[in-house]
């Protein structure tokens, strides 16, 4: 089945650790994001990538990093300058960067706590 | 700045009426906008696209209006069923330019029996 998955679902990250959420696609397209959300604010964008080796800051880039080594593959790391991690991270991804008429993909989410 | 903008946050409905969530936009270069439907815990589902080209979208119970002089767009579900209550996001992209989606912060329909 073609897809777009994320893991772990749900993350516990110590204070000061970094940590790296995956997000693999199997359906062959060519940009991939990051999103965040928190409860009131909807979702915002992060990170994305709409060509292999290559990636743009989002609106909320602070703390976080990215690679795209593969085009399956946008791993995020959440480092330990992001001061408030706690949140749902959402990956997607869409044939192209949303020329004409393609909608983005979702990935179930993974669930970040900072214990 | 919010670029994307849904003022209502909750929504209820009875079965069998109409629907109809509204969503506004700052930013004239949008060109394409979308809605999401999300249950908690889960990653959005694509419901239904519009292009700047048209002012009408339909797909069954759902259909979305787009009004490009008020920068306003409305996705209206007819008739409303239990199944649709969820969170709803407003999107939008520059896709002439390529840039990612923007979302609104959603609206919460709860539709009762």
């Amino acid at each position: 089945d073609g897809g777009i998955t994320q893991s772990p679902k749900y993350l516990f990250r110590k204070e000061g650790q970094n940590v790296t959420l995956s997000c693999e696609q199997n359906l062959n397209h060519d940009a991939m994001y990051w999103y965040r959300q928190d409860p009131g604010q909807g979702l915002r964008l992060i990170y994305y990538s709409q060509i292999v080796n290559d990636f743009q800051k989002g609106d909320i880039a602070e703390g976080y990093s990215v690679s795209r080594e593969k085009k399956e593959s946008f791993p995020l790391t959440v480092t330990s300058a992001q001061k408030n991690p706690t949140a749902f991270y959402l990956c997607a991804s869409s044939i192209a960067p949303f020329a004409g008429n393609t909608e983005a993909f979702f990935g179930q989410g993974t669930r970040l706590t900072v214990v | 700045d919010q670029q994307v903008k849904q003022n209502s946050p909750s929504l209820s409905v009875q079965e069998g009426r109409i629907s109809i969530l509204n969503c506004d936009y700052t930013n004239s270069m949008f060109d394409y906008f979308l809605w999401y439907k999300k249950y908690p815990a889960e990653g959005p589902t694509f419901l239904i696209s519009i292009s700047s080209i048209k002012d009408k979208n339909e797909d069954g119970r759902f259909t979305v209006f787009l009004n490009k002089s008020a920068k306003h767009l409305s996705l209206h579900i007819v008739p409303s069923q239990p199944g649709d209550s969820a969170v709803y996001f407003c999107a939008a992209s520059d896709a002439q330019a390529g840039t990612a989606l923007i979302f609104g912060k959603g609206t919460t329909l709860s539709v009762s029996s």
